[in-house]
């Protein structure tokens, strides 16, 4: 399995500003990804953060909107900017362990007034 | 998998009783896995089970099992014995780059 924390948990933001989510994973890992998970719905991915390059985004989320750093192979943030109400969601990261398989990090809930 | 259909918004169980989750899927990918994921009120999401699709045989992980028929693009989840610790929502996945199924309600009764 792969041990993923998040930071940070939960947060309420206001409306126009940004918040920067960090994924951090306990050994390194090739393929790490952010997805969203809105209010009742399943899960969507975002992009891949890809390290030492700029990450590949997933039709309808844009770089301005989700830029994502991937500095080294164990780390990478997640910031969602100029947040509207419509941003709340549950941001999750997860990475990819060699025999293939998924592992997510707790989270983090997000609730813009 | 480019896409994946889960038709059962819901379920319910009686305790020890055992349940099936359905799940379809579509994709164009010659070689992929597939996996049942749980997500309890937390929102962890918890890895159940995962199945290669280049392997015929069933994965079983403890009380719970997969029917993974590729020809029809089905891989439904089994759960036996069911505990009140299995009430949460599962989600169907599948693709090199995870796609997810809408989810399942489970709801155990004691």
């Amino acid at each position: 399995s792969a041990v993923i924390s998040q930071k940070p948990s939960r947060d309420i933001c206001q409306r126009g500003t940004s918040l920067t989510i960090q994924c951090q994973v306990d050994s390194q890992v090739t393929m790490m990804f952010w997805y969203r998970q809105q209010p009742g719905q399943s899960l969507t991915l975002i992009a891949t953060a890809n390290q030492g390059s700029e990450a590949t985004y997933e039709s309808g989320f844009v770089i301005d909107k989700f830029p994502i750093s991937r500095p080294n192979l164990t780390f990478s943030t997640l910031t969602v900017s100029n947040m509207s109400p419509e941003d709340s969601s549950i941001y999750l990261c997860s990475v990819v362990r060699q025999e293939g398989t998924q592992y997510f990090g707790p989270g983090t809930r997000l609730l813009v007034l | 998998a480019q896409t994946v259909t889960q038709s059962q918004p819901e379920m319910s169980v009686q305790e020890a009783e055992t349940v099936t989750l359905s799940c379809t899927y579509d994709t164009s990918e010659s070689d992929y896995y597939l996996f049942w994921y749980k997500q309890p009120p937390s929102r962890q999401m918890i890895l159940v089970i995962r199945q290669e699709a280049y392997k015929q045989q069933n994965a079983t992980e403890n009380r719970f099992s997969v029917n993974f028929q590729k020809a029809a693009k089905s891989f439904s989840l089994k759960i036996s014995d069911s505990q009140l610790g299995d009430a949460a929502m599962y989600f169907c996945a599948g693709g090199n780059k995870l796609v997810f199924g809408a989810g399942t309600i489970l709801r155990v009764k004691s």
